[in-house]
């Protein structure tokens, strides 16, 4: 079984640009979740899809949204990129509620 | 890969050694915890889970221990190897398919 896919995983943007990542969850998981990581904060949630409706989000400002489609991949976009927002950006998948939940191996976003 | 882990806690172990990372957590509502091991570029990789009606789980070389009265993890690792090297994170499931994170711990190994 593969396991949860993301794309790109590495890429440059400008200041001011926006970008758009994708992923793809585990066949026949609902629940796709993103999350940001960086040195300095950790492991933060970004926000949860589940049959393609947003069921929890964190305390992110609103540049940060994703949808998720009908095939239960997601993307999540980011606009107006700030220095800051350069981090590893990950996706996991789960069944649903109270299951395991599967990482990626992460977008690797650089803003410059 | 880059690093994410950085200024972390370190845990120094020789091979052959039994690890014991702590982690304490926050929410006092969640019923399932999972901790992750991550290696440097990769993502987060699943170890072990433990919901809050048990207080051990036991695995294949790793044990984790739930103290809900106090709000504490820890992972034991038995026998630590070089491959063991890595940053272990623990994670709170506050409700739906959501983690909280705890800052993580760095595992070296040495042979």
């Amino acid at each position: 079984k593969a396991g949860v896919t993301q794309t790109p995983r590495y890429l440059i943007k400008t200041r001011g640009q926006q970008v758009t990542l994708s992923c793809s969850p585990i066949s026949g998981h609902r629940s796709v979740s993103w999350y940001q990581q960086t040195p300095g904060q950790g492991l933060q949630f970004l926000f949860e899809y589940f049959s393609e409706t947003q069921r929890n989000k964190g305390n992110f400002p609103g540049r940060f949204s994703g949808r998720q489609f009908s095939n239960s991949r997601s993307e999540m976009n980011v606009s107006t990129l700030e220095l800051g927002d350069s981090a590893l950006y990950l996706c996991a998948s789960s069944p649903g509620a109270g299951n395991t939940i599967y990482f990626g191996e992460g977008s690797w976003l650089t803003v410059v | 890969g880059e690093s994410v882990g950085l200024h972390l806690p370190t845990l120094s172990v020789q091979e052959g050694d039994n690890s014991i990372i702590n982690c304490a957590y926050s929410n006092s509502a969640s019923d399932y915890f999972i901790w992750y091991k991550q290696e440097s570029g990769k993502g987060p990789q699943f170890i072990i889970d433990i919901r809050s009606n048990m207080d051990k789980r036991q695995g294949q070389r790793v044990t984790v221990l739930l103290n809900k009265t106090v709000k504490h993890l820890s992972l034991q690792i038995a026998a630590t190897q070089p491959g063991d090297s890595a940053v272990y994170f623990c994670a709170e499931n506050p409700g739906y398919s959501t983690l909280t994170f705890g800052k993580g711990t760095m595992l070296l190994v040495s042979p």
